[in-house]
């Protein structure tokens, strides 16, 4: 299967810093990379969809100014937690479609972030 | 949202077979079922998907009923590594966004 990274795997900030959050394809091109937030014990929350050279679009109640998402080649997009506040603290999970594979997502292995 | 419905937990003994059932009787013509699982802190793991024809792979088989309103995920022998949440998602052919449901809980048990 297509392999997705993401970097760093794990990040403690203090509360009120900015934190990025990389999403690779490794070995495919991905038109488009998808961020999800996992809270413990809870499924994954779809926050926004990044598509390669245009805005990303946010799903309902996802704040677009504090959750910045930048998708600039077809191999990476970031999110950008800025402020980050205690209850900002969660795994966030990448994931991509191949553009010759279009039907399947790979995902990530998520990044857990803790705001102290 | 979640167009799916499944048990939130269930057993199986290693080396048998699991089967984890899924319900989307909303189920439109164009929408594909989709299987992911994911094994604690990890991400998601694609497993298998189908339209209305059962599918089989390296992993599982998923059999998907002649009114496609459920299907079943079928791990032929389960082992301790097999311990994971999987989830069931229907999407449209060609659509985006993959929106996950609870899942369910699997545990193999030695």
């Amino acid at each position: 299967g297509a392999v997705v990274s993401q970097h760093p795997s794990r990040v403690i900030c203090k509360s009120g810093t900015s934190v990025k959050i990389e999403c690779r394809s490794l070995d495919f091109q991905a038109t488009t990379m998808f961020w999800y937030r996992q809270f413990p014990k809870q499924s994954l929350m779809l926050m926004a969809t990044s598509n390669e050279g245009s805005k990303a679009t946010y799903e309902q109640g996802v704040e677009k100014d504090k959750f910045l998402i930048n998708h600039a080649s077809l191999t990476l997009s970031t999110l950008t937690v800025t402020s980050a506040h205690p209850e900002d603290s969660s795994f966030y999970i990448c994931s991509a479609r191949r553009g010759a594979d279009q039907e399947t997502q790979y995902f990530g292995p998520g990044t857990r972030l803790l705001v102290l | 949202d979640a167009k799916t419905t499944q048990p939130p937990s269930m057993d199986c003994a290693e080396g048998r077979a699991a089967n984890l059932p899924c319900n989307h009787s909303t189920i439109s013509g164009n929408e594909y079922v989709y299987w992911y699982r994911q094994i604690h802190s990890q991400g998601p793991q694609y497993i298998i998907h189908g339209l209305k024809n059962n599918e089989t792979n390296e992993m599982a088989s998923l059999i998907i009923t002649e009114d496609r309103k459920s299907s079943t995920l079928i791990l032929p022998h389960a082992t301790l590594r097999d311990t994971a949440v999987y989830y069931c998602i229907v999407r449209a052919r060609g659509g985006n966004q993959f929106y996950f449901g609870t899942g369910t809980s699997l545990t193999v048990i030695p």
